[in-house]
């Protein structure tokens, strides 16, 4: 099956730090998102993209599906930027694979 | 975007018992798919929750552990059976927008501990 692979596997941030995460992807996919999942164990939509670059605040995502990766960039992070961030890759019929999560940690 | 709901949102259980988890969408969905979380690890898919047919589920997950229902076009239940620690976990249920993005939504879940 498909492979997603996210690094770094934690990221420690300065407050107002800006940062990049990764997601590689072992095959073609018809749709690629990014979630966050907060300290309760919600998971939230942040980007459905499976190819170009979209933008949404301080969060923006940039995929290039012919080189099989996305990248998640946070700017001016915030505490509230901490949790668990997730690459789901759609498989077939709308049936996700997900990376292994980045877990960010922003100190104040 | 999608409301979805699960109940209970937590639960503590004995081992050998089983637990029936609910999970509610406000519009009619096609497909709806349940997902475990276990303890620091990534989410991985179950099963497909099928309206009016079996559900269909994922290598290494079966029926008889996870049984699971799909009475009509919102709603779905999961079953987690003779429970014991290694089922300890968030379970979720998802689904696709039924228009436009195709972008999954997912429940707040179920958070599971078996003692």
């Amino acid at each position: 099956g498909i492979q997603v692979e996210q690094s770094p596997p934690d990221l420690i941030l300065q407050e107002g730090a800006n940062s990049t995460l990764r997601c590689n992807f072992s095959d073609s996919v018809n749709n690629l998102q990014w979630f966050h999942q907060n300290p309760w164990g919600q998971l939230i939509n942040l980007f459905y993209i499976p190819s170009g670059t979209k933008q949404n605040g301080r969060l923006s995502a940039t995929t290039v599906a012919t080189e099989r990766y996305s990248l998640l960039y946070i700017s001016s992070s915030q505490t509230t930027d901490s949790g668990v961030y997730f690459c789901a890759v759609e498989r077939e019929d709308y049936k996700l694979s997900f990376g292994a999560g980045t877990t960010v940690t922003v100190r104040a | 975007s999608a409301v979805i709901s699960q109940k209970p949102s937590r639960d503590i259980c004995q081992r050998g018992t089983s637990l029936t988890i609910q999970c509610q969408v406000d519009s009619q969905v096609t497909m709806m798919f349940w997902y475990r979380q276990q303890p620091g690890q990534s989410l991985t898919l179950i099963a497909t929750a099928n309206q009016g047919s079996e559900a269909t589920y994922e290598s290494g997950f079966v029926i008889d552990k996870f049984p699971i229902s799909r009475p009509n076009l919102t709603f779905s239940t999961l079953t987690v059976s003779n429970m014991s620690p290694e089922d300890s976990s968030i379970y979720l249920c998802s689904v696709p927008t039924p228009w436009g993005t195709d972008t999954q939504y997912f429940g707040p879940g179920t958070r599971l501990t078996v003692l």
